[in-house]
């Protein structure tokens, strides 16, 4: 049974580029969630895709925006990178229906230079 | 509004202690809930426990043990005889109940607990 997987596991960005991270849920799970993680801090919610729609969304600005497919996949794209987006992006998958255990994958660390 | 607080910023025993990591919520909603993670340095946030703030009975796992105490809004977390490879960062985590499909509730973070077991 797949757990939670993200890609690429680490990368670096210039300043102002743009960067798209992808996360597969966990099998038999329909709702991901991404959340950004700074250096010492706890992780802080991005937002919430479930059914193809975001249904929930943090405090970030529009530069952050996902999508979620057909099979539940999501992507997280953030454009006009700053040097502030440097962090760890972690994916979140749960049960839509019973909101069960939220499980996370190992996250993408973004370095923005 | 939501918050967790967790006031040990790091803890350092020296293996085989016991140790426990202290966590207060606040939250006005009647039904929520609460959890632990463990987080190494690779990154992961490792799920360990999930409680339903109407199940106040304490739990064990092993060498871990959580004590709920909705009266205190505490969600305490123990390790009993700590080893090196419980080192890492343990966060506790809120979020409300129920809500209809597809709306699962946003988790609300503490800062985490940076635990170090010494050989």
């Amino acid at each position: 049974d797949a757990g939670v997987t993200q890609s690429p596991t680490h990368l670096i960005k210039t300043r102002g580029q743009q960067v798209t991270l992808r996360c597969s849920p966990k099998s038999g799970h329909d709702t991901v969630s991404w959340y950004q993680q700074a250096l010492g801090q706890g992780p802080q919610f991005i937002f919430q895709y479930y059914e193809e729609e975001e249904r929930q969304r943090g405090n970030f600005p529009d530069r952050f925006s996902g999508h979620q497919f057909p099979n539940y996949s999501s992507e997280l794209n953030v454009n006009a990178l700053l040097l502030g987006d440097s962090a760890l992006y972690l994916c979140a998958s749960s049960d839509g229906l019973s909101g069960n255990t939220i499980y996370f994958g190992e996250g993408s660390w973004l370095t923005v230079v | 509004a939501q918050k967790v607080t967790q006031a040990q910023t790091e803890i350092s025993v020296v293996e085989k202690e016991d140790v426990t990591l202290d966590c207060v919520y606040e939250t006005r909603d009647t039904t929520y809930y609460l959890f632990w993670y463990k987080q190494p340095p690779s990154g992961e946030l490792v799920f360990l426990i999930r409680r339903n703030s109407f199940d106040e009975q304490n739990e064990i796992s092993g060498r871990y043990s959580w004590n709920f105490q909705k009266s205190t809004s505490s969600f305490n977390f123990t390790i009993t005889a700590s080893q090196v490879v419980d080192s890492a960062v343990y966060f506790c985590a809120l979020s409300e109940a129920g809500g209809r499909a597809g709306n699962n509730r946003k988790l609300i973070w503490g800062l985490g607990t940076s635990l170090a077991v010494n050989p």
